[in-house]
Order: structure tokens, then sequence, then C-alpha cells
């Protein structure tokens, strides 16, 4: 069965110091995986998705970016935090082929910019 | 443009009776259409899909919902509501075309069920 990781789950950054969150997918290959930013817990923004190794598409202009390393390996990062980014930020993957693929979500990590 | 509306931020519903939790859509072509449920600081989970054929869609947790081209609607329903339900629910929409990867997702309802 596939499993996705998301770590940490929680973390407290000062403004102005880089970030860096890691998710990772077992149990299956070549997934399209996503990064969303949720606010005060409600609506989902879709930050950036992935369809392949170095394959990265930004949804909107802001403070992050995203790399994919290895082929179920995505990572979110900054390299200066704003008070802005503070956040619930989930990492999901669905499979590479089918538009009616569901996402699968990671447990999220729990930003806090100070 | 796409996007999905819950037009309810909030639903309370008594234990045992039947909860509805509202889903409108506006897409181009055919809509793939999803619901997931949030509980406090943990992920999404995927509850069913409507992809094509039947318009009523059984999910998990007991959990159904019906999709209604005419009204562009996708309810959320279940028959018998239990206190272990409340939580946070997402609507989402999917375009039906090449290369759109991403979900658009409502601004969620949050569903009370009381003992």
């Amino acid at each position: 069965s596939q499993t996705i990781h998301q770590w940490p789950a929680t973390l407290v950054q000062p403004v102005g110091s880089p970030l860096s969150l890691e998710c990772t997918v077992e149990g299956t290959s070549n997934p399209n995986l996503y990064w969303y930013r949720q606010a005060a817990g409600r609506g989902l923004q879709l930050l950036f998705y992935s369809v392949g190794i170095g394959q990265i598409s930004s949804e909107v202009p802001q403070n992050l970016s995203a790399s994919r390393p290895q082929d179920r390996q995505f990572i979110l990062s900054s390299k200066k935090l704003l008070l802005s980014d503070s956040g619930f930020y989930l990492c999901a993957w669905s499979r590479f082929r089918g538009q009616g693929a569901e996402q699968f979500f990671g447990p999220g990590t729990r930003l806090t910019v100070l | 443009a796409q996007s999905v509306a819950q037009p309810e931020d909030q639903v309370n519903v008594a234990e045992g009776n039947p909860l509805t939790v509202k889903c409108t859509y506006s897409v181009s072509g055919n809509p793939y259409l999803f619901w997931y449920v949030q509980y406090p600081n943990r992920g999404l989970q995927f509850l069913l899909k409507y992809i094509t054929g039947d318009n009523l869609v059984k999910g998990s947790y007991g959990f159904e919902a019906e999709f209604n081209k005419s009204q562009t609607s996708f309810h959320l329903k279940k028959p018998s509501a239990l206190v272990s339900d409340s939580a946070l629910y997402f609507c989402a929409v999917r375009p039906y075309q090449t290369g759109a990867n991403n979900l658009f997702f409502g601004t969620g309802t949050r569903l009370t069920v009381i003992p």
C-alpha cells in the first residue's frame, strides 16, 4: 500500500530564516506530487505541483520554491520566511495517469513564523 | 474559470439524523468531483469521487454523494450521523481536460454532530 510522509510535524521559525519541508511517498512510482497551504483551518491553496523529477509548476508567485530531486521526494523551501508564510502545509500525491485520480494527503506540517 | 462553492460554513445535526453538506461547482466541460474530510491538525482524507456513470456515488464511512448536472451540485449525504463524523468537509473539482492536474477546493464546511 502507499503511504505519504511529511516532516517535521510542527515548526516554529523566526522571520527571515530559511525553510525546508520534506515530503516522501512510498509504495508507488512516478506519482504526481503537490504542495498546498491551508490558512486558518479552511480553504486549501495549491502552491506547486510536479509531474516528474525536476519538473515543477508554480501556481502562485510567492516567497516559496519547490524541488523534486527524486521520484518520490518533494521539498518545499524558502530562503527567508515572512510572517505571512505561517500556515498548515500539506503534501499530496496522485497517480500519474488518469484525470479522475484522487489525491492522497500527508499529515501536514504546522509552520509558525514569529 | 473553475470554482467550487460550499454555501454553509457550519452545519449542525443531531446524532442519528440524516446529514447533508452542500457543494456546487462551476467548470467548463465535464467535471471530476471529490469529497474530503479533515480532522483537527490532520491531513485530508479522501471520501468519494464522481468520474462518470451512476449519479449516486458511495464512499467511505457510509457517506454518499449525488451528482446533479442540471443543478451543478454534488451534495454529500449520510442517512444517520455519528458524533465521530464531526469534522471539516471539503468539496473539490477537477476539470476534464488534458494537462489539468489541479484540484480546486471549496472553503470547507464544519460539521458538528450533537449527541
